[in-house]
């Protein structure tokens, strides 16, 4: 598809849980974005990545929370030991991540919903 | 500490009239800005952005004005539509290319036939 998309689309889980999330970002872009929406929030950043630079984890809220970027394409969120507060929509964006007068668009995929018990 | 706030978690316009959401921000070092809309259960979608150097983008019904110096900004729509109803956010970056954006919390729109 021509758009960034993501698995899966809801996820229940219990307390305590790992859980995995992916996003395939729209190809030819290398910058990948993670933010997450809680109710009622707006959007918080968690990590992104940017070719091959070390990624930027200034915003996982906890050492519970990982990321991976395999290839410069796909990656896969981890959220070891999962609490109720880690329930909300993560978001996956990519951009084409270039500087030198580009912008920031970041284009979102559709979310998924994880729900923690 | 809220970087950008949206101060008005919803609006209600009639249709055919303009629209206008605010975006204030504290960071000075925030030199990109752009206006995303959200429907329920997708994802965020880029409208319209505008840089720094610039006091006014405009693309089609949507124009952004951009007050440096009260840190402020605003989405205008015009005339609004029926399809313009959705949470609308505004964010944030410092520099262009990669950055993270870091966004408001969000306004509700309904356009009202």
């Amino acid at each position: 598809g021509a758009g960034v998309s993501q698995s899966p689309s809801n996820k229940v889980t219990e307390k305590g849980k790992d859980v995995e999330l992916r996003c395939d970002p729209i190809s030819g872009h290398t910058a990948l974005y993670w933010y997450r929406q809680s109710l009622g929030q707006g959007l918080e950043f968690l990590i992104y990545f940017q070719g091959n630079s070390a990624p930027d984890k200034s915003g996982l809220p906890s050492d519970r929370f990982s990321a991976e970027r395999t290839g410069g394409s796909v990656s896969t969120l981890t959220i070891q030991r999962t609490q109720q507060e880690d329930s909300a929509v993560y978001l996956c964006a990519s951009s084409l991540g270039l500087g030198g007068g580009h912008g920031n668009e970041q284009f979102f995929g559709p979310g998924t919903r994880l729900t923690v018990l | 500490d809220q970087q950008v706030k949206q101060n008005s978690p919803s609006l209600s316009v009639q249709e055919g009239r303009i629209s206008i959401l605010n975006c204030d921000y504290t960071n000075s070092m925030f030199d990109y800005f752009l206006w995303y809309k959200k429907y329920p259960a997708e994802g965020p979608t880029f409208l319209i952005s505008i840089s720094s150097i610039k006091d006014k983008n405009e693309d089609g019904r949507f124009t952004v004005f951009l007050n440096k110096s009260a840190k402020h900004l605003s989405l205008h729509i015009v005339p609004s539509q029926p399809g313009d109803s959705a949470v609308y956010f505004c964010a944030a970056s410092r520099g262009r290319g990669a950055q993270k954006l870091v966004f408001g919390q969000g306004t509700r729109l309904t356009i009202n036939p």
